[in-house]
């Protein structure tokens, strides 16, 4: 079975600078998914970035990238100036490749940027 | 573009109560699937169904029942509430074509049990 964790429960960057959120996966499968979600107070969910394996290239969306490591299992976010509106909990997760659509998601990290 | 609208947003129920938590998307979207949201737990799968008629089970599909006779609407029912079941529930769908990695969400619906 698939595993995402997120070992970080919470983080704090000043408005202006870089941070990472760190994620990794188990898997056996070699088609699959990731994703990066964004879910602010007001409770909707976002997704920020998305990664299929096959894909050497890190995915980048303006001020968000991940470093893809797929040796590794390893898939974090990288936000570049942040900004007060980043402030939300983010949730990395996994899709298998396969019919369904089933997202497997890790326990989230709570990001606050201070002013 | 209305995309994956949950009703209600809030409800608070007593122990033993059913009730039916609604979900619809006007993408036409064939996959659509339940979580609910927990402290500390992420998002775990509840049920899900790869069009109409076809519905499975996800990691935690006790005490719930889905069914979905149309394209649109993918109804979670609670039988008999009970107090494990206070959380936040989401409604998602997707296609299942080349882009069917992107899932749309819904709003959600804070359930309490009390």
């Amino acid at each position: 079975a698939q595993t995402v964790t997120q070992s970080q429960p919470e983080m704090s960057v000043q408005e202006a600078e870089t941070v990472t959120l760190s994620c990794t996966y188990d898997t056996s499968e070699s088609n699959y998914y990731l994703f990066w979600y964004k879910q602010p107070p007001s409770r909707q969910m976002i997704l920020v970035i998305r990664q299929e394996a096959y894909k050497q290239q890190n995915a980048t969306e303006n001020r968000f990238s991940v470093n893809f490591q797929k040796a590794a299992k390893s898939f974090s976010l990288k936000i570049s100036d942040s900004q007060l509106g980043d402030t939300a909990m983010y949730f990395c997760a996994f899709m298998n490749g396969g019919a369904t659509n089933k997202l497997i998601f890790g326990t989230g990290t709570l990001l606050a940027v201070q002013p | 573009n209305a995309g994956v609208t949950q009703t209600p947003k809030f409800q608070v129920l007593k122990t033993g109560q059913s009730m039916t938590l609604q979900c619809a998307q006007d993408m036409n979207h064939e996959y659509m699937s339940w979580y609910r949201q927990d402290p500390g737990m992420g998002l775990r799968l509840i049920h899900y169904s790869v069009g109409a008629g076809i519905t499975d089970q996800g990691e935690v599909p006790n005490g719930y029942n889905v069914s979905r006779s149309t394209t649109e609407d993918f109804p979670l029912r609670l039988l008999s509430a009970a107090p494990s079941q206070t959380s936040v529930y989401f409604c998602a769908s997707s296609y299942s074509g080349q882009v069917k990695n992107i899932q749309y969400f819904g709003a959600g619906t804070r359930l309490s049990v009390l």
